[in-house]
């Protein structure tokens, strides 16, 4: 079966930096995004990889290793607006998106 | 601005009644998704377009139902209600399929059954 395994909740504190791990077992891999998700609100797009690295946007960085079905997603200078739900989500070999059930992540001043 | 707009926001119905979700876009992307979302899960994919051609997921319930009768427009009909479908109803679109390209999101339906 295809499997995204995020951690279910995490708190972190204003300032601070957190990582935020995903990992993926797909039948193939065609690239991971990370999506965060406030509280009854829709998904906004955050990032895509789909080589092997860190790219860097800003205060969120997001890390690839295909050979290992692993990214995180690092968020640096945390602030309060930041406490959100994070979604990792896999493209498939069959070019079918796959969700994780996302990380919620609370900020604590 | 370009977007996905959804309406209404807060939707509440009856056990059994039928109800309709909306959809429009300004993004003149060419597919349109509808996802199901419940509390702490993952959105669930109900159905895709690419432009006309409708994909229905193997696992979607035939209570569901979708209509895109333009590109800017789409409609998600739940035929009879349970209680269990009850959850917010996302609707999603990219300028192409494959899964590789960015999905936008509008702001979604949260639907109630009473």
């Amino acid at each position: 079966g295809q499997n995204i395994d995020q951690p279910t909740e995490m708190t972190a504190t204003e300032g601070a930096i957190v990582q935020i791990n995903c990992t993926y077992q797909t039948s193939g891999f065609n690239g991971l995004f990370w999506y965060q998700q406030h509280a009854g609100e829709a998904p906004t797009f955050l990032s895509y990889n789909v080589l092997d690295g860190l790219e860097e946007k800003g205060r969120f960085s997001s890390f690839l290793s295909r050979s290992k079905g692993y990214s995180y997603l690092l968020l640096k200078e945390l602030q309060m607006k930041d406490s959100a739900s994070y979604l990792c989500a896999v493209t498939d070999s069959n070019y079918q998106l796959i969700w994780g059930a996302g990380t919620k992540l609370i900020i604590k001043p | 601005d370009a977007m996905v707009i959804q309406n209404p926001r807060y939707q509440v119905t009856q056990f059994g009644k039928p109800v309709t979700l909306s959809c429009s876009q300004t993004l003149n992307h060419n597919v349109m998704y509808w996802y199901q979302q419940k509390s702490s899960q993952a959105p669930k994919l109900l159905f895709h377009y690419y432009d006309k051609d409708f994909n229905n997921e193997a696992d979607t319930p035939d209570n569901f139902q979708s209509r895109r009768p333009n590109t800017s427009f789409c409609f998600l009909d739940i035929r009879s209600p349970g209680l269990g479908d009850a959850a917010m109803y996302l609707c999603a679109t990219s300028s192409e399929t494959g899964g590789t390209d960015t999905q936008y999101f509008g702001p979604g339906t949260r639907l109630t059954v009473l």
